[in-house]
């Protein structure tokens, strides 16, 4: 069976700094991973995606993440944080059949 | 530019009311999902339709049913409204395969009084 587990429920930063938003998956084969963006009272936009290609994937807007098989993890990082990045980013991984399985959710909070 | 459209941004219901929500998307998607959104658990898949007139339940259908009579359009229904249904619920689409983008709607707000 296939679980997502993003291990911080909130992440706050300073404008300018590093963002990492962390996150380690369960999967019983080969997975599809998938960063989702929802900024408040908008939609869920996909920011990135790795499907078994390059393990370093990069996404819109400076983020990318990093597949690593051997700690089932799946970080979004991003090198400078801006004011528009808060929003809440959700941890996805492709379940059985055609369902996808998301994480609680990591709100990035974002200071001047 | 794709798009997933739902019929109501925010809906107020009564308890024990049959509550439809719809979803429509232009993209030809074969695969169409309803999920809830809550504070501190994510999303939830409630159902999916790989198909018209397919369906299969996700992991909490209890309580509500669905229809797609039609490949654009996956509609979502309450039978009878209870507080606990209260919810932010989103629809999404994808094409075939399991690595597919799901395209999601901008949500609706729903409130049972």
């Amino acid at each position: 069976a296939q679980s997502v587990t993003q291990l911080d429920s909130h992440v706050s930063v300073s404008e300018g700094t590093p963002v990492l938003l962390r996150c380690n998956y369960s999967s019983s084969y080969s997975p599809s991973l998938f960063w989702y963006v929802q900024h408040p009272n908008k939609g869920l936009q996909l920011l990135l995606k790795y499907t078994s290609a390059a393990t370093l994937v990069k996404g819109i807007n400076g983020f990318e993440a990093e597949f690593k098989k051997s700690e089932t993890s799946f970080h979004l990082t991003k090198p400078s944080a801006h004011m528009s990045d808060a929003a809440e980013y959700f941890c996805v991984v492709s379940g059985a059949g055609t369902a996808l399985i998301f994480g609680k959710g990591t709100t990035l909070s974002v200071s001047s | 530019d794709v798009k997933v459209t739902q019929s109501s941004r925010y809906l107020v219901k009564r308890t024990g009311e049959k509550v439809f929500l719809e979803c429509v998307q232009d993209m030809d998607h074969e695969n169409m999902f309803w999920y809830r959104q809550d504070p501190g658990l994510g999303l939830r898949l409630i159902y999916f339709s790989y198909d018209v007139k397919m369906k299969e339940k996700g992991d909490i259908p209890e309580g509500y049913s669905v229809s797609r009579e039609k490949k654009e359009r996956f509609s979502l229904i309450l039978e009878s409204a209870s507080t606990n249904q209260t919810s932010m619920y989103l629809c999404a689409s994808r094409t075939m395969g399991t690595s597919g983008e799901q395209f999601f709607g901008p949500g609706t707000r729903l409130t049972v009084l």
